[in-house]
């Protein structure tokens, strides 16, 4: 079955980097695009980035861009997140979701990224 | 990438129908036939519900459903059971590969 397991999360300062990862198995993950969604504390998901199979390309929400930069290392399974200028509202629980073709398939249980001082 | 409208809450009691509407705009919902619906326990991972608008995938009840019209999407959950109750979110492609949530809503069975 599909398992994806986020981790990496922690608390960090404002302004600093933080780089969390999504561990997949139970499908050919080379063959999937893959995307990083976020829930704040009390808020809605947020879809932040999405890469497609290969990992040449990348797409950003406008919130993020310039600061994450997703990608993948298709020999190790193993999707990544790059946070850097890290603000406060970037506080939330970030799940990593197997792409369908227009929708999120299946999620993690997710990591919780906590930025402040 | 403005999010998508939903009510914050909805109830019913066991065995009635209750229908989530999700209200977006010609760029996203209205642009696509690509809306999907999530439900979302605390602490548990989202589950995908119906997708392409109105497909269910294997395992979802069949009293789950969904419909669109125009730039508004529903997702209508017939003969409720306890077990339903969740945070829902519908979810939009919006093109160039980027996506916009609702802001979800809290189902109560009463």
């Amino acid at each position: 079955q599909v398992q994806l397991v986020e981790s990496g999360g922690g608390v960090v300062q404002p302004g600093g980097s933080l780089k969390v990862s999504c561990a997949a198995s139970g499908f050919t993950f080379s063959t999937y695009g893959m995307n990083w969604v976020r829930q704040a504390p009390g808020k809605g998901l947020e879809w932040v980035a999405f890469i497609w199979s290969g990992g040449r390309n990348t797409y950003y929400a406008d919130s993020v861009k310039g600061r994450f930069t997703i990608s993948r290392d298709n020999s190790k399974n193993t999707l990544y997140l790059q946070m850097n200028s890290l603000r406060d509202e970037d506080t939330a629980v970030y799940y990593c979701a197997k792409g369908g073709s227009y929708y999120f398939e299946y999620w993690g249980q997710g990591t919780l990224v906590t930025v402040s001082s | 990438q403005s999010a998508l409208t939903q009510p914050r809450s909805v109830s019913g009691s066991p065995g009635q129908s209750v229908t989530i509407s999700c209200t977006g705009t010609s760029s996203d919902v209205g642009a696509y036939n690509y809306v999907s619906w999530y439900q979302h326990r605390p602490g548990k991972a989202p589950k995908l519900t119906i997708s392409d608008v109105s497909k269910r995938p294997s395992g979802v009840p069949d009293r789950f459903s969904g419909s669109k019209s125009g730039n508004t999407a529903s997702l209508t959950i017939s003969g409720l059971q306890a077990e339903d109750e969740a945070d829902y979110y519908c979810c939009s492609y919006a093109g160039s590969y980027t996506w916009v949530f609702g802001g979800g809503t809290k189902l109560t069975a009463l």
